[in-house]
């Protein structure tokens, strides 16, 4: 299966950038979506396809990246970003999905 | 609006079976793909396979001898088994609907149910 490695947390003051990174196993193309999940609730996809923004989701949100190498960029972070983010792909069968970032807000 | 509702026991005995029912309202599951996902204690996610809108199913390897999706068209719904469950089978079940039939990412989930697998 492809393995999707994200660092499992990161902290950032409200205002700034930050950026999660997923790394894949094997390449993944630009088959990569993004989903925030707050907690209590379930997933919402963010970004597909890499870089294409879901409809309804802040311009604050953009995403990047193909072959092994993702990101996911907030800029500017707000307090309401908190949550638990998390990469899927969609190249290789199995889909598999990574293990999840959570941001918290200084 | 596309909606998703899992029910099903909270409560499953290790070697039995495991049921949920995905209710889905505002979309027919004649269309599109229709799947679950469930999320483990400590946030691994495992997708588990679907149903898409012939009938056809797909499932993730890693569970294809436990794992069953059927559904019920008149009752707009699907359904999951997975039979000789264990405490390792303890999660959060979400059904989803994928962006558009075939496309492999998720567009709307359900709001997820815990089952704890525990005698």
């Amino acid at each position: 299966d492809t393995v999707l490695t994200q660092s499992p947390a990161l902290a950032v003051s409200p205002g700034e950038r930050v950026t999660i990174s997923c790394r894949a196993s094997e390449s993944v193309s630009t088959l990569m979506h993004w989903y925030q999940q707050k907690p209590g609730q379930q997933p919402t996809l963010l970004i597909y396809l890499a870089s294409n923004l879901e409809s309804g989701v802040p311009a604050r949100f953009s995403g990047s990246g193909s072959g092994t190498d993702f990101t996911l960029t907030i800029d500017p972070v707000e307090a309401d970003d908190t949550a638990t983010y998390y990469c899927q792909q969609s190249w290789n069968d199995p889909r598999t999905f990574g293990g999840g970032t959570k941001l918290e807000l200084k | 609006e596309v909606q998703l509702q899992e029910s099903g026991p909270g409560l499953v005995k290790p070697s039995q079976s495991l049921s949920l029912t995905c209710s889905v309202t505002g979309y027919s599951i004649t269309s599109n793909y229709w799947g679950w996902i469930r999320k483990f204690p400590g946030n691994k996610m495992e997708w588990m396979g679907y149903i898409s809108y012939s009938g056809s199913t797909s499932y993730n390897p890693s569970l294809k001898s436990r794992i069953s999706i059927t559904r019920d068209t008149s009752k707009n719904q699907f359904f999951l088994q997975l039979n000789s469950v264990t405490t390792e089978d303890t999660a959060t079940y979400y059904c989803a609907r994928e962006y558009y039939s075939g496309s492999n990412w998720f567009a709307y989930w359900g709001q997820g149910t815990l089952v704890t697998v525990s005698s």
